[in-house]
């Protein structure tokens, strides 16, 4: 159980193009999920928090202009990357946060997203 | 600011050996505690998770906890090759998110 998709799983786009990645919990309601942007050899940043059916809460930094994030429902968010440019180019991991066996609270990662902005 | 240490190694160890991780943490309120594994290229898998001072076993894997000192660490028996990652620790300081480690690369030679 426990498993986390995303798509695409790779991209490459123009600058100035928008892209939109998807984050689905399988086997589970995820209310929470979240946003991480990784650049090589760096460590995990979070960009957002993405709580359904409410406004994401963006760290400090991080464009919410820029990075659109909906959280529809309790097993899909998504994170549109608008008027990319290639300084945007990363990889971008999803994570859920699963509650069920009285866990607290564990999140699992998606298998990310690398996006190319030429 | 919540702050999670780890040495960004790379620690190497032979085939067989046990590896062992540490990571220190700032918050003394934290109550979650989880070890991550990242292959280069990947996202991160979990390992882990530990709630409660001690050890706790998971097949090669062992956390230990000792919240008075604020560390927590990953012993990783007859480790393989295939343990090679960077290891990332993340503490839950009580809010909904996680602080995470820079992480420690772990080289197994064979």
């Amino acid at each position: 159980g426990a498993v986390v998709s995303q798509h695409p799983s790779r991209v490459i786009c123009k600058s100035g193009t928008s892209v939109k990645i998807e984050c689905r919990s399988l086997d589970f309601q995820a209310t929470t999920m979240f946003w991480y942007r990784q650049f090589p050899k760096q460590s995990l940043m979070l960009m957002a928090t993405s709580n359904e059916g409410s406004k994401a809460t963006y760290e400090q930094g991080v464009e919410k202009d820029k990075f659109l994030i909906n959280h529809a429902s309790l097993t899909l968010s998504t994170l549109t990357v608008t008027s990319a440019h290639p300084e945007d180019s990363s990889f971008y991991i999803c994570s859920a946060r699963d509650r069920r066996g009285g866990s607290t609270d564990t999140q699992y990662f998606g298998p990310g997203t690398r996006l190319t902005v030429l | 600011q919540k702050e999670v240490e780890q040495n960004s190694g790379p620690l190497s160890v032979p085939e067989g050996a046990i590896a062992s991780l540490n990571c220190t943490y700032s918050d003394r309120g934290s109550q979650s505690f989880f070890w991550y594994r990242q292959y280069s290229g990947k996202s991160p898998e979990l390992i882990m998770s530990i709630y409660s001072n001690g050890d706790k076993e998971d097949g090669r894997f062992t956390a230990q906890l000792n919240k008075a000192s604020q560390y927590v660490s990953l012993l990783i028996r007859d480790s393989q090759p295939s343990d090679s990652a960077t290891y990332l620790c993340a503490v839950n300081p009580g809010y909904s998110t996680l602080t995470f480690g820079k992480g420690t690369m772990l080289l197994v030679s064979p």
